[in-house]
């Protein structure tokens, strides 16, 4: 089956800095990723949807300038959170689309990131 | 707009006991069902589907009936072990439309006790 990898899985920063989330496509090209934020015991809350070779789109009350996301191969996006700040702290976790017929997202296995 | 409601949480239950989860949709256009499950600390990986009216999707044994009619994808197991516990989304998608976004339900935190 289509798996997809995030790095790191685990990521404790220190408050101001920037961390980098990578999401990767193992045996598939994905042209379209998504990427989302999970609060404790919520639901997935979209983010943006990452295109390749365009900008992302997001979704409504996202900052981009907050949330970089830059999908530059068919097989890899990042999303970088810039300045973090504790209230980032998140469970975040991407998703790459199949276009090989069946259109299906496949997750990775999630970021912790804890700011401090 | 798309939305999905699903039974809220948590759901506790002794180990073979039987599971339901209540699901239903509002959609434009046709969509595509799926459950999701969520293990303690891991990404969501995809149950089951269902792409078109009176389809059962299945899997692990648990199944799901996509009924239009009542615009409902309820999951259903017959006999629940341990590692069933975990969090259940029911989601839906609309090909050919909206870019292919999930939307998701609030998730159903499942217990099996022994």
């Amino acid at each position: 089956g289509a798996v997809v990898s995030q790095h790191p899985s685990r990521v404790i920063c220190k408050s101001g800095t920037s961390v980098k989330i990578e999401c990767r496509s193992l045996d598939f090209q994905a042209t379209t990723m998504f990427w989302y934020r999970q609060f404790p015991k919520q639901s997935l809350m979209l983010m943006a949807t990452s295109n390749e070779g365009s900008k992302a789109t997001y979704e409504q009350g996202v900052e981009k300038d907050k949330f970089l996301i830059n999908h530059a191969s068919l097989t890899l996006s990042t999303l970088t959170v810039t300045s973090a700040h504790p209230e980032d702290s998140s469970f975040y976790i991407c998703s790459a689309l199949s276009s090989g017929g069946s259109y299906e997202q496949y997750f990775g296995p999630g970021t912790r990131l804890t700011v401090t | 707009g798309n939305s999905v409601t699903q039974m809220e949480g948590p759901v506790t239950l002794s180990e073979e006991a039987f599971l339901t989860i209540n699901c239903t949709y509002t959609a434009t256009g046709y969509p595509s069902l799926f459950w999701y499950v969520q293990y303690p600390g891991e990404g969501l990986q995809l149950l089951l589907k269902a792409t078109k009216a009176d389809d059962k999707g299945s899997n692990k044994g648990f199944e799901a009936t996509y009924r239009k009619e009542t615009t409902s994808f309820h999951l259903e197991k017959g006999s629940v072990q341990v590692s069933d516990s975990a969090v259940y989304f029911c989601a839906l998608s609309v090909p050919g439309s909206n870019d292919y976004k999930l939307s998701f339900g609030a998730g159903t935190t499942v217990t099996v006790r022994a």
